[in-house]
């Protein structure tokens, strides 16, 4: 049974970079997208962006050009960046999982909550 | 963007009760809109895909139909395990992927 877990801080800085890491445990990353999504009150369920197992990346323009996301097979894990945050960055962040030919979420991480704060 | 649209916001329903939440397209989505539900500090669940498909594990109280840009969740016989958040997701286009606001299914 395939599992999902985010890592990283808790509380970040306004201007600074976040990192996000998701880990992959029980099965391989062939034929899914990859994808990265918050929810906060204010915006609800926001999609941030995938990368898909051939290493293509998609983020959601909303989020302009401050997303990276990548990925390191050897570790089974794939990552987020997200540059020159600000208050409204404060969010729970999911890593999710989602099939290629029909590209559902079918696997959720369990959140990680970031803090926007100086 | 493709705007995803549902009503109501929030619904309040008893045990046993047929529920219907509706999700609306901005522009058509063929088939390409799954339904999550979210319980109280846990993450989404996949429910539906492709608007009517049945993710395994799933009770059958659970149904989806639609096409186009008009889908709706129907959930019969309302157990008190299914008070919570539902959200509906398009697929058909990205990016970006876009979800609904969120239906609250609340104890009346």
């Amino acid at each position: 049974q395939m599992q999902l877990q985010e890592s990283g801080p808790g509380l970040v800085k306004p201007s600074e970079t976040l990192s996000l890491t998701c880990t992959v445990s029980g099965g391989s990353f062939s034929s899914y997208y990859w994808s990265w999504i918050r929810q906060s009150p204010e915006k609800g369920l926001e999609w941030i962006g995938y990368i898909f197992h051939s290493g293509v990346t998609r983020s959601n323009p909303s989020f302009e050009s401050r997303v990276t996301i990548s990925v390191d097979t050897s570790k089974s894990q794939f990552s987020l960046k997200l540059t020159s945050l600000t208050a409204s960055d404060t969010a729970v962040y999911y890593c999710a999982r989602a099939g290629g030919f029909r590209p559902a979420f079918d696997i959720w991480g369990q959140g990680t909550r970031v803090s926007v704060s100086s | 963007d493709i705007q995803m649209t549902q009503s109501p916001s929030a619904l309040s329903a008893s045990v046993g009760d047929r529920v219907i939440i509706t999700c609306r397209a901005s522009q058509s989505i063929s088939g390409s809109l799954a339904w999550y539900q979210q319980r109280a500090g846990k993450a989404p669940k996949l429910l539906m895909y492709s608007a009517s498909g049945l993710q395994r594990g799933v009770p059958s109280r659970f149904s989806g139909s639609g096409s186009g840009t008009e889908f709706t969740l129907t959930i019969n016989n309302l157990q008190p395990e299914d008070f919570a958040t539902y959200y509906c997701q398009q697929y058909a286009a990205h990016p970006p992927w876009t979800f609904g606001q969120g239906t609250k299914v609340e104890i009346k």
